[in-house]
C-alpha cells in the first residue's frame, strides 16, 4: 500500500513570496490533515478536511493560508505572502473514516519549508 | 483546554539500557492516545496507541505504553535500547476522528 505523498520535500523562498505544497493521501481516506511543525515543537494542526468539505480550520491563518482538496482526494496548501515566521515542516496526514485505523493518522515525509 | 506535556526535551541513555519517556495529556473525556517518532527528515510513524480496554500496550519496535487514568499518563517504555532508537518521540493525545494534539517531543540519543 503506498503512503501518504507529499511535494515538494524542500523549499526555499523569500519572504513576501508565495508557496503551494502538494499532497496525496492514502487510496480510500477520506480525512486529510495538513499540520505545521516548527523546529523544536511538536506538529499543530492548521486544517483538516472530510472529503472535500472543511471539519476544521480554526488554527489556519487565512489571511495568508488557503487549503483545497477539490475532488476530495489530493490537496493543497498555500502560503501568499510568505513570512519569516513560517519557516517550518508542513505535514500531511491521512485517515480511514471506518475499519480497524479509523483513528489513526497517516503521515507523509513532509514539505521544509525556509523563508529567508 | 486539550494539552500535552512532555517534561523532558532531552533524554540519553545507553545502549542496552532501558528507557522510559513521560507524557502527561489533559482532556476532559477518555483521550486517544498516540506515541509517534520522528527519525531527521522524516514523516511521522506511529509507534503505538491506546483507545481502550488493556491499559498496558504494546507497539512496534519493542515499545510499550501504559495508561494510567488518576495519573493523566501514557508513559513510552523499551527494556533495552538500540541505537537506531535514537529520534524524536511526540506523544499526541486526540478525541475520536479529530485531530491530534501533540507535545513538545523528546529527543532520544543513544550512547555506545
Amino acid at each position: 500500500e503506498a503512503g501518504v505523498a507529499q511535494s515538494p520535500r524542500y523549499k526555499i523562498i523569500e519572504k513576501r513570496q508565495s508557496v503551494a505544497f502538494w499532497c496525496n493521501p492514502i487510496s480510500g481516506h477520506a480525512t486529510l490533515y495538513w499540520y505545521q511543525q516548527i523546529l523544536g515543537q511538536g506538529p499543530k494542526l492548521l486544517i483538516q478536511f472530510q472529503n472535500n468539505g472543511v471539519v476544521d480550520d480554526s488554527q489556519l491563518p487565512k489571511d495568508r493560508f488557503s487549503a483545497e482538496r477539490l475532488k476530495g482526494v489530493d490537496s493543497t496548501l498555500k502560503i501568499q505572502p510568505a513570512k519569516l515566521e513560517d519557516s517550518a515542516v508542513y505535514l500531511c496526514a491521512s485517515s480511514p473514516t471506518s475499519g480497524r485505523d479509523h483513528n489513526e493518522q497517516f503521515f507523509g515525509p513532509g514539505t521544509r519549508l525556509t523563508v529567508l | 483546554a486539550q494539552s500535552v506535556t512532555q517534561p523532558d526535551i532531552h533524554i540519553t541513555v545507553s545502549e542496552g539500557a532501558s528507557l522510559e519517556l513521560r507524557c502527561n495529556y489533559s482532556y476532559g473525556a477518555t483521550p486517544y492516545l498516540f506515541w509517534y517518532v520522528q527519525s531527521p527528515g522524516q514523516g511521522l510513524q506511529l509507534l503505538l496507541k491506546y483507545f481502550s480496554g488493556d491499559t498496558l500496550v504494546q507497539g512496534i519496535k519493542g515499545f510499550e505504553a501504559e495508561f494510567k487514568r488518576s495519573q493523566s499518563s501514557f508513559n513510552l517504555r523499551k527494556p533495552s535500547v538500540h541505537w537506531s532508537d535514537a529520534a524524536e518521540y511526540f506523544c499526541a493525545v486526540a478525541r475520536r476522528g479529530g485531530k491530534l494534539i501533540f507535545g513538545q517531543g523528546t529527543e532520544l540519543s543513544v550512547k555506545p
